[in-house]
């Protein structure tokens, strides 16, 4: 399973466009890239996953560049709402779903 | 109205006590799994299920144990072997089919340690 590296911190006003970046260097062929917030004290929620190029949902965009050793969470007109916990995950060892978890980004957004 | 039920929110154990946390799903799902998370921490398997009667430990099984009697449900034991209990425990479900299937959380159960 890719390992990946993302800032531990990030802070943001309300309004702002966020971009979190997550590099996977060792990235295999077949891994998609998924992105989970965490609230304290609850269960992740998925917020997006790709595999390359753009994703576009009602609440992210992941932008994945061609070598995909990197990915960018965009959240746009980030609210108070959105301080919470950001993983970025990679692969799923083949069909067991299995999941590696970093620390995350944990989001700040100030008034 | 779907989803994964965790219960309780809150246990307590006590030295030496096996205690039992609950998951259960009514999404149809093949595949079940449990984490432990603390505090300022990223999630950590535990022990999954791809299929009823069958599981596979994950990366922190030891004092734990787990049963799949139905596809519905997969309860957590904590054994008293497991000498640093207190954390923040998830369940996740997924359909179990191609790899990029995403998962779905529980609320959580906070176990702490009288």
């Amino acid at each position: 399973l890719a390992k990946t590296t993302q800032p531990i911190s990030m802070d943001s006003y309300e309004g702002q466009e966020v971009n979190i970046t997550c590099s996977h260097n060792n990235i295999a062929t077949n891994d998609y890239i998924t992105w989970y917030q965490q609230f304290p004290s609850q269960g992740p929620r998925f917020i997006i996953q790709g595999y390359k190029t753009k994703v576009t949902n009602e609440v992210a965009s992941l932008f994945i560049p061609a070598d995909r050793k990197s990915s960018t969470l965009s959240l746009p007109r980030v609210s108070l709402s959105d301080t919470a916990v950001y993983y970025c995950l990679v692969g799923s060892s083949g069909n067991t779903g299995k999941l590696i978890f970093g620390q995350g980004t944990t989001l700040q957004v100030k008034p | 109205d779907g989803g994964i039920t965790q219960s309780p929110k809150y246990l307590f154990r006590k030295e030496g006590q096996n205690v039992t946390l609950s998951c259960e799903q009514n999404l149809n799902h093949d595949a079940m799994y449990w984490y432990r998370q603390d505090p300022g921490q990223g999630l950590r398997l535990i022990y999954y299920s791809q299929i009823v009667n069958d599981f596979q430990k994950g990366d922190i099984a030891e004092g734990y144990s787990v049963s799949r009697e139905k596809k519905e449900s997969f309860p957590l034991t904590v054994t008293s072997a497991q000498k640093n209990p207190t954390a923040f425990y998830l369940c996740a479900s997924r359909t179990g089919g191609s790899p990029q299937e995403t998962q779905y959380f529980g609320p959580g159960t906070r176990l702490l340690v009288l």
